[in-house]
């Protein structure tokens, strides 16, 4: 599965988009990009999923760039609630990763009031 | 619909006794995970279950058992517990359709072993 980059930590004020970027360079033809969040002392949330075309949920949108390199997540109105570590994943569906799903760092989202 | 559920949420073990912890999922989907996550770090993969009667180890199953008891059921047993299995045990599902597997986890159980 690709490695993933994202940045350690970011703000948002309440009610304004957040936008969470993820670097994905070496993504291959079969993988998707997933993103997940965990909020303090909670289980994972599932968020969004895409392979190629732009998605959106009622969580969030998932924008993906042309070359697929990169994408950012964008929570359109964030709220306070929203404070939490967002982890960006890129696995090829099924196969041997099967399963295996792989927590970096992750990106500490402050959402403020 | 409860989604996934975990039961006990909190334990505290002597070091040598059993337990299980038990897992159940209400969204009729085929697979099934157990994963653990330790302080400040990511989750590992214990053991996951690909279909109901199918079971596999991960990245980290050695002192672990586990049994697809249904399509709605999966448990994870501690024959021998260890201080090295103090952590917080999650488990998931997913639907594991169109061959993408986005995962839904339950809200924990938090162990201690002394």
């Amino acid at each position: 599965d690709a490695k993933t980059t994202q940045p350690p930590s970011m703000d948002c004020a309440e009610g304004r988009a957040a936008n969470l970027p993820c670097n994905h360079s070496t993504i291959s033809g079969n993988e998707y990009v997933y993103w997940y969040r965990q909020i303090h002392s909670q289980g994972p949330q599932y968020i969004i999923h895409g392979l190629k075309n732009n998605e959106t949920n009622e969580m969030a949108s998932l924008i993906i760039t042309e070359d697929r390199k990169s994408s950012t997540l964008i929570l359109p109105h964030a709220t306070l609630r929203d404070t939490a570590v967002y982890y960006c994943i890129v696995r090829s569906a099924g196969g041997t990763s099967y399963g295996k799903l792989t927590f970096g760092q992750g990106t500490i989202l402050t959402v403020h009031p | 619909n409860a989604g996934v559920t975990q039961t006990p949420k909190f334990q505290v073990l002597k070091t040598g006794q059993s337990m299980t912890l038990q897992c159940a999922q209400d969204m009729n989907h085929n697979s099934m995970y157990w994963y653990r996550q330790d302080p400040g770090m990511g989750l590992r993969l214990i053991y996951y279950s690909a279909s109901e009667g199918t079971t596999d180890k991960g990245e980290v199953p050695n002192g672990y058992n586990v049994s697809r008891l249904n399509k709605r059921e999966f448990s994870l047993r501690l024959e021998s517990a260890a201080p090295s299995q103090t952590s917080v045990y999650f488990c998931a599902s997913s639907p594991r359709t169109g061959g993408t597997d986005e995962q839904y986890f339950g809200p924990g159980t938090r162990l201690t072993v002394t």
